[in-house]
């Protein structure tokens, strides 16, 4: 069964910094694309960014409101997915959610809040 | 960033057929069938129902099903049951290679 199970949110100032993380199993995690979306507290759904496959040479891709202060990596000896997020804003606040492949993305975890707040 | 625009919001009741349409560009549900529907009942993550315009992975009802025409997709759901009411997104791979939700639906069952 695939898991995704997120962590490493929370509050953080404006300008700071926050590295999420987002551990797989239950599938082979080399072989898919894996992205990150996020939702503001009662606003809708926001891609965010996605890392290819490692394969086809691991690609990332970004919104242009995180472009330059966000970083998509992957570490395949641990099946984990990361999102470093720097000079962040208010408008960063919300739940951020890793999901499996890109087109029709797989989502299985429950997200993980950062609050962006003084 | 462009978002797909869906309506706010739609309504039925039990046994009904509710349709939500996502309208969007040549630029990506016109140029590509990678369109993805999402169902998100109140503090629960999203979960697909359809990918590539009209598949639905395994374990989701057949009473939901996808279609495309030009640059509008479009969710039907048919016998309408409680279980359905939530919000609902749509998604679309883009030119740009980004993907690129939609307002957002919020369904309710009378």
């Amino acid at each position: 069964e695939v898991q995704l199970l997120e962590s490493g949110g929370g509050l953080v100032q404006p300008g700071g910094s926050l590295r999420l993380s987002c551990a797989a199993s239950g599938f082979t995690f080399n072989n898919y694309a894996m992205t990150w979306v996020r939702q503001a507290p009662g606003k809708g759904l926001e891609w965010v960014s996605t890392i290819g496959d490692v394969n086809s040479g691991g690609n990332t891709y970004y919104a242009a409101s995180v472009k330059g202060r966000f970083t998509i990596s992957r570490d395949s000896s641990r099946n984990t997915l990361f999102l470093q997020l720097s000079n962040l804003r208010a408008e960063d606040t919300a739940v951020y959610y890793c999901a499996k492949g890109m087109i029709g993305s797989d989502f299985r975890g429950q997200g993980t809040l950062v609050t962006v707040s003084s | 960033q462009s978002v797909l625009t869906q309506p706010a919001s739609v309504s039925g009741s039990p046994g009904q057929s509710i349709t939500i349409s996502c309208t969007g560009s040549g630029s990506d549900i016109g140029a590509y069938n990678y369109v993805s529907w999402y169902q998100q009942h109140p503090g629960k993550a999203p979960k697909l129902m359809i990918y590539d315009v009209s598949n639905r992975p395994s374990g989701v009802s057949d009473r939901l099903s996808g279609s495309k025409s030009g640059n509008t997709a479009s969710l039907t759901i048919s016998g309408l049951q409680a279980e359905d009411e939530a919000d609902y997104y749509c998604s679309s791979y883009t030119r740009t290679t980004t993907l690129v939700f939609g307002t957002g639906t919020k369904v309710t069952v009378l």
